[in-house]
Order: structure tokens, then C-alpha cells, then sequence
């Protein structure tokens, strides 16, 4: 069965700074798709951003932007420019890209960010 | 567009009451998904639909947690009897199954249930 991991429960940023979320997964599959989700104080999952496996550019939406190293298995979230807004609970979660359990989000068990002014 | 709509928003019932938690996904997604948050155990899937049909069930902790969706847009997750250790964040989750693609989920924004 896949696993993610994030190593750190807890971070913090000053505002307008640059932060680095770690997640690690463990898997044999070779088609997959990494997501990290953000929950905000209103329990609302929010998608942040998205990678194909197969996909060697790292994507990027805005100031988040990821580091996906396929071969080390890891995926981290790096947040440039950090606002007060962006204090959260993220998450990352991958999903198999084929076979019967295509469906299933495995998440890691988040990483709390705070954000200082 | 409306995103997924979950009822109630909080819920606080007793040891021993039936508890209905309601979701209606986005339309035109034709997979669903429940979910349940704790401190201890993070998010765990519990149950996951199909086209309305039941496919994945063994994240259901227990007989008394049953899962139904009747049409396209409109699922129910109810426990009877609740107990204290259901107390949580319970999330209803939608996606386009759509082959080869992020098939993302889409969650609504969960019901905080406790059980006194």
C-alpha cells in the first residue's frame, strides 16, 4: 500500500518569506499523481496544486510551486512571497494513476504552517 | 458553479441518537466520496461511489455507519447508534472520473459532528 509522509507537523514563515513544505511517499507504481490540499482554520480542503507523475516540469500555480523528484520519491510545496492568508493545515495525498484503487487520495498527516507578521 | 453543499454544517447530538449527515456533489461528477477527519487517525476514506453504485465500502468502520446515494445529486451518511468515538470532521468529496486525467476531488466543507 502507498504511504506519505510529512516529517514536519509544524512550521512557521515570516509574512513575505519563503517556505519549503517536505512530503515523502512511498511507492512501486510508476503512474501516479500528487496534490497537496490546504485547510484553513474553516475546514475547507482546498486544492493548491497538481503533478502527474509522468510529467517531469514542476508545476506551478502563482507563488506555490513544487519540487517533485520522481526518483527520490519526494514532493515537497514551496510557498514564495507568504501571506497571512496562506495560514493553514496543508496536506499532501497521492493517487494511484491506474489499476482498480485509482480512485483512493492517500494523505499524509499534515503540516501546519504559521504565517508571522 | 456551486461547489459540493454538505448539511448539516454542525451537529451535537447524544450517545445513542441516529445522525444523518447529507452531501449533494457537483453536477456532473459521477464519483463520491465520504470522509471522516480525526486528530489521531488524519482523513480516512470511508466509502466511495460510483455512478450512484457503491464501489469501495471497507473504510465503513463498523455495521452502524451505512452510506447511501439515491440520484446522481444527493448522498446521505448515517450512524446509528452514534457513539462519543464518531465524534469528528465528516467530508463529502466529488470528481469527473474521466480517464487519464487528475480526476481531482472537489471537498465540501464538512460537518463537525460531536457525540456527548
Amino acid at each position: 500500500a502507498q504511504t506519505v509522509t510529512q516529517s514536519q507537523p509544524e512550521m512557521s514563515v515570516q509574512e513575505a518569506e519563503t517556505v519549503t513544505l517536505s512530503c515523502t511517499y512511498d511507492t512501486s507504481e510508476s503512474d501516479y499523481y500528487l496534490f497537496w490540499y490546504k485547510q484553513p482554520p474553516s475546514r475547507q480542503m482546498i486544492l493548491v496544486i497538481r503533478q502527474e507523475a509522468y510529467k517531469q516540469q514542476n508545476a506551478t500555480e502563482n507563488r506555490f510551486s513544487v519540487n517533485f523528484q520522481k526518483a527520490a520519491k519526494s514532493f515537497s510545496l514551496k510557498i514564495s512571497d507568504s501571506q497571512l492568508g496562506d495560514a493553514a493545515m496543508y496536506f499532501c495525498a497521492y493517487r494511484s494513476g491506474s489499476g482498480g484503487s485509482n480512485y483512493k487520495l492517500t494523505f499524509g498527516k499534515g503540516t501546519l504552517l504559521t504565517v508571522n507578521p | 458553479d456551486a461547489g459540493v453543499i454538505q448539511s448539516p454544517r454542525h451537529e451535537v447530538t447524544e450517545m445513542g441518537q441516529e445522525v444523518t449527515l447529507r452531501c449533494k456533489p457537483i453536477s456532473g461528477h459521477n464519483s463520491l466520496f465520504w470522509y471522516r477527519q480525526t486528530m489521531m487517525r488524519g482523513l480516512e476514506l470511508l466509502i466511495y461511489f460510483n455512478n450512484n453504485v457503491p464501489i469501495d465500502d471497507s473504510g465503513m468502520p463498523e455495521d452502524r455507519f451505512s452510506a447511501k446515494m439515491p440520484n446522481a445529486s444527493f448522498s446521505t451518511l448515517k450512524i446509528q447508534p452514534s457513539e462519543p468515538r464518531d465524534s469528528a470532521v465528516y467530508f463529502c468529496a466529488s470528481s469527473p472520473k474521466v480517464w487519464h486525467t487528475y480526476n481531482e476531488q472537489f471537498f465540501g466543507p464538512g460537518t463537525r459532528l460531536t457525540v456527548l
